[in-house]
Parts: C-alpha cells; sequence; structure tokens
C-alpha cells in the first residue's frame, strides 16, 4: 500500500490560508487522494478527495501535482475551529484506509 | 442524531476480561470497519466488513473478534484483554465504492488495567 509523508504540525494565523501538503511517491495509476481530518476528541471525518484534478468543495480546495506525487490540502481562510489533526490517504480499489500520523494544524488567534 | 454511535465512551477493565464495544449506523452502508487509535498515532484498521456474511482481518486483528449482527450493526470483543489493547477505538461505516466517504463515530475510550 503506498504511504504518504506529512509535516508533524504547522501553525497558521486566523483568517490566513494555510497548505497543508502531502507526498506520497510511490502512489500509482488507480490511487486516489483523501483528506480527512479528526477534531479533538472526535473521530476523523471527510474533508476531499481526488484523483488527478485538481478539486474544489465547501470546506477546501484539494491541489494535485501533474505528476501525482503530492498534493495540497488548502484552507482559504483558517479559522480556530479548524485546528485538527489532518491525514492524507491513498485509497486503490480496496477498503484500505492506511493513516499515517498527521500534520496537527494550530490555528493562532 | 449521530449516523454512527459507539458504546460505551468510556470503559475501564481488568485484565484479562472479556469486553465488547458496539457500534450502529443509520446510513444504510453494508461496509462498516473497527479502527484502534494510539496516542500521537494515526488510526489502524482491526475488522472490516463488506456485508452481515463478509468480515476480513485488518492489519492489527490479533486479540481481537467482531460479530456483524445486522446491516446495521458490527461489535468488536477483546476476548480477553491485555494492557497494550488501551486505546481510542473507532468505528466507521461506508459505501460499496472506495472512493466513498468514511463516516466514523465518536470513539469508545478503553483502559485496561
Amino acid at each position: 500500500d503506498a504511504k504518504t509523508t506529512q509535516p508533524n504540525s504547522m501553525e497558521s494565523n486566523e483568517e490566513e490560508p494555510v497548505h497543508l501538503p502531502c507526498n506520497h511517491s510511490t502512489i500509482s495509476g488507480t490511487d486516489y487522494i483523501h483528506w480527512y481530518r479528526q477534531l479533538p476528541s472526535q473521530g476523523p471525518e471527510y474533508v476531499i478527495h481526488g484523483l488527478t484534478s485538481n478539486v474544489n468543495n465547501r470546506m477546501a480546495s484539494l491541489a494535485i501535482a501533474e505528476d501525482r506525487k503530492s498534493s495540497t490540502l488548502i484552507l482559504h481562510r483558517a479559522t480556530l475551529r479548524d485546528a485538527a489533526v489532518y491525514y492524507c490517504i491513498l485509497s486503490s480499489g480496496t477498503y484500505k484506509y492506511i493513516f499515517g500520523t498527521g500534520t496537527r494544524l494550530k490555528v493562532l488567534a | 442524531d449521530a449516523d454512527v454511535t459507539q458504546t460505551p465512551r468510556n470503559r475501564i477493565t481488568k485484565t484479562g476480561k472479556r469486553i465488547m464495544l458496539e457500534c450502529s449506523q443509520t446510513k444504510g452502508h453494508d461496509r462498516m470497519y473497527w479502527y484502534r487509535q494510539d496516542p500521537g498515532l494515526g488510526l489502524r484498521l482491526i475488522y472490516y466488513s463488506f456485508d452481515v456474511k463478509d468480515i476480513n482481518k485488518g492489519e492489527i486483528s490479533d486479540g481481537y473478534s467482531v460479530s456483524r449482527q445486522a446491516q446495521a450493526k458490527f461489535s468488536l470483543s477483546l476476548e480477553s484483554a491485555i494492557p497494550n489493547q488501551t486505546a481510542l477505538y473507532f468505528c466507521a461505516t461506508s459505501g460499496g465504492r472506495h472512493t466513498d466517504t468514511q463516516y466514523f463515530g465518536p470513539g469508545t475510550r478503553l483502559t485496561v488495567l
């Protein structure tokens, strides 16, 4: 199963954009890229997913590199409620979500 | 009401005891999962079920068993709990495609003394 690499932690000021990077150099052609986040004392929740093209939804945007070896989750205006651990996960036709340790995002007021 | 519920939310037990954690979902999904999370780490898959008659081991199934009583219910059992099974346990459910979102429950914090 392909693995992902993320920074352990990042900080952002409130109301500013946040770019959370993820490296997945061993990604295969059929792997989807998923992002979930885990707020304190909660289960993970879905943020966004994509295959090749950049994706936008009401929560965030996902920018996928042309070679698909990396991706970036973009929160356009961070709020205090966005403080969480963000997980970048690959899936390829199976049930398997391989969670790494994620990036702990701290949002400063 | 929550789509995925877990009971109990917290449990303290002693080494050697049998423990059952229960999960129910109202999403109407066929797929259900049990994960374990240790402090500072991501989630690891214990067992998963694609439907009532299809149950499979995940990456860390030793010491655990499961039962899929109905489409909506998936239970995790620790036959003889040991201290290193102290962790946060999450149940999740999803549709039938690997791109379908997984919906997670609120978790059960289990402490084995």
